[in-house]
């Protein structure tokens, strides 16, 4: 079992760019959650996605916007990026909608110049 | 939006018990505890759930007072690999009936030889 799988795992944009980051969750699991962890802190709720919809999000703009595929894989899109959007990306999947228990991918490291 | 308080950093030696507390005003009703482990440069990784009392597994104990608006989690006989940061994590009410997951700031747990 390849657990959860991020994509790419280091990125460098600029400015204004815009940015795609995938994830596959782990096998048997229907739910990805997204978070931005910037550096010492915690992680922060982006949103998370069920049944191909989004069901709960945080407090992120509309920049931050995402898709889930039917094979539950998921892409975290963030458009304009600011240099503040600089973090490490992670993925979470699980069962259910809550998803409390969740498995974590590596993550990808965004740095925005 | 309620938020979790955690001590920003404890120190302990190998072959101690560490506990880690959390406090949380405002958790669901049907909420669950949980608590997640972080070394560097890596995604969370789950160590514990409870709802109340007590719950046990081969790593950690989490001890959930009556009225759970706190928790502690116990790690027995630590050793240096058990340093890491460690997360608490519950759900809370957001927008009616939508729950939005808050994770602590973590605490940073620094075991000594």
């Amino acid at each position: 079992d390849a657990g959860v799988t991020q994509s790419p795992t280091h990125l460098i944009k600029t400015r204004g760019q815009q940015v795609t980051l995938r994830c596959s969750p782990k096998s048997g699991h229907d739910t990805v959650s997204w978070y931005q962890q910037a550096l010492g802190q915690g992680p922060q709720f982006i949103f998370q996605y069920y049944e191909e919809e989004e069901r709960q999000r945080g407090n992120f703009p509309d920049r931050f916007s995402g898709h889930q595929f039917p094979n539950y894989s998921s892409e975290l899109n963030v458009n304009a990026l600011l240099l503040g959007d600089s973090a490490l990306y992670l993925c979470a999947s699980g069962t259910g909608q809550m998803n409390t228990e969740a498995f974590f991918g590596q993550g990808t490291r965004l740095t925005v110049v | 939006l309620a938020k979790t308080t955690q001590p920003i950093s404890m120190d302990s030696y190998e072959g101690q018990e560490v506990n880690i507390t959390c406090s949380h005003n405002n958790i669901a009703t049907n909420d669950y505890i949980t608590w997640y482990q972080q070394f560097p440069s890596q995604g969370p990784r789950f160590i514990i759930q409870g709802y109340k009392t007590k719950v046990t597994n081969e790593v950690a104990s989490l001890f959930i007072p009556a009225d759970r608006k706190s928790s502690t989690l116990s790690l027995p006989r630590v050793s240096l690999s058990d340093t890491a940061v460690y997360y608490c994590l519950v759900g809370v009410p957001y927008m009616d009936s939508n729950y939005q997951l808050i994770w602590g700031a973590g605490t940073k747990l620094i075991i000594k030889p």
